[in-house]
């Protein structure tokens, strides 16, 4: 299989705390980006990190690439009820390409 | 769900029979994909296209074929459904330039054969 994997597979934290999850993949990479999926909607775009880059930010989102472990970290501070969603990273590989490869995702539940 | 349509959005359908889900998009992108997703798996690649009539298999592409003759229309066909094609099945485009790499997605056909 292509696919990365995620971990953890679920994550429930309370309101107002910190959520990180993980992503690890197989090959070369172009950039890596993370995507939430509320249930039963489409997937939504999130934040894109290219190769060369190892730390990026938007709003309460700060992601990380390490490509020499071929991983990438995802962080949700002060984290909402509204943030409970599945959290899924994919890849562009860089050989030219047009594929995307998802990982399996993680599930997170931010209690109230 | 930035201009991607799917149809139709829920079927349920006998074992043997075909199927067309079909995919729409008014953002004129060049790249369409078709996902399936089951739990455990997360998002796997069916088929994708990279323009019109330019089609290439994805992870799990047996049982599937697409067909694209206009850039805003990538149909996916179940030849003969069977109950393991159960899924929920995602649209999504990309237009892949150096600026503009993220995918946008439809908001799912749920199929089910019994």
């Amino acid at each position: 299989s292509q696919q990365g994997e995620e971990d953890p597979q679920a994550l429930s934290i309370q309101e107002g705390e910190n959520a990180t999850m993980n992503c690890s993949y197989k090959t070369s990479i172009n950039n890596l980006q993370w995507y939430r999926q509320n249930s039963g909607r489409g997937l939504v775009h999130l934040i894109l990190i290219r190769s060369n880059e190892r730390e990026k930010h938007s709003g309460r989102l700060r992601v990380t690439l390490d490509t020499s472990k071929k991983s990438s970290s995802l962080l949700i501070t002060a984290s909402r009820a509204a943030d409970t969603a599945s959290y899924f990273c994919a890849t562009v590989a860089d050989s030219g390409t047009y594929k995307y490869i998802f990982g399996t995702g993680t599930r997170l539940k931010v209690l109230a | 769900d930035a201009g991607i349509t799917q149809s139709p959005r829920h079927k349920v359908t006998e074992t043997g029979t075909p199927v067309t889900l079909r995919c729409h998009q008014t953002e004129n992108h060049r790249y369409m994909y078709w996902y399936r997703q089951d739990p455990g798996h997360g998002l796997r690649l069916i088929h994708y296209s990279y323009g019109v009539k330019d089609t290439d298999k994805g992870e799990v592409s047996d049982g599937y074929s697409v067909s694209r003759s206009k850039t805003e229309d990538f149909l996916l066909t179940l030849e003969s459904a069977t109950s393991s094609q159960t899924s929920v099945y995602f649209c999504a485009i990309s237009a892949l330039t150096a600026s503009m790499d993220t995918q946008y997605f439809g908001p799912g056909t749920r199929l089910t054969v019994l």
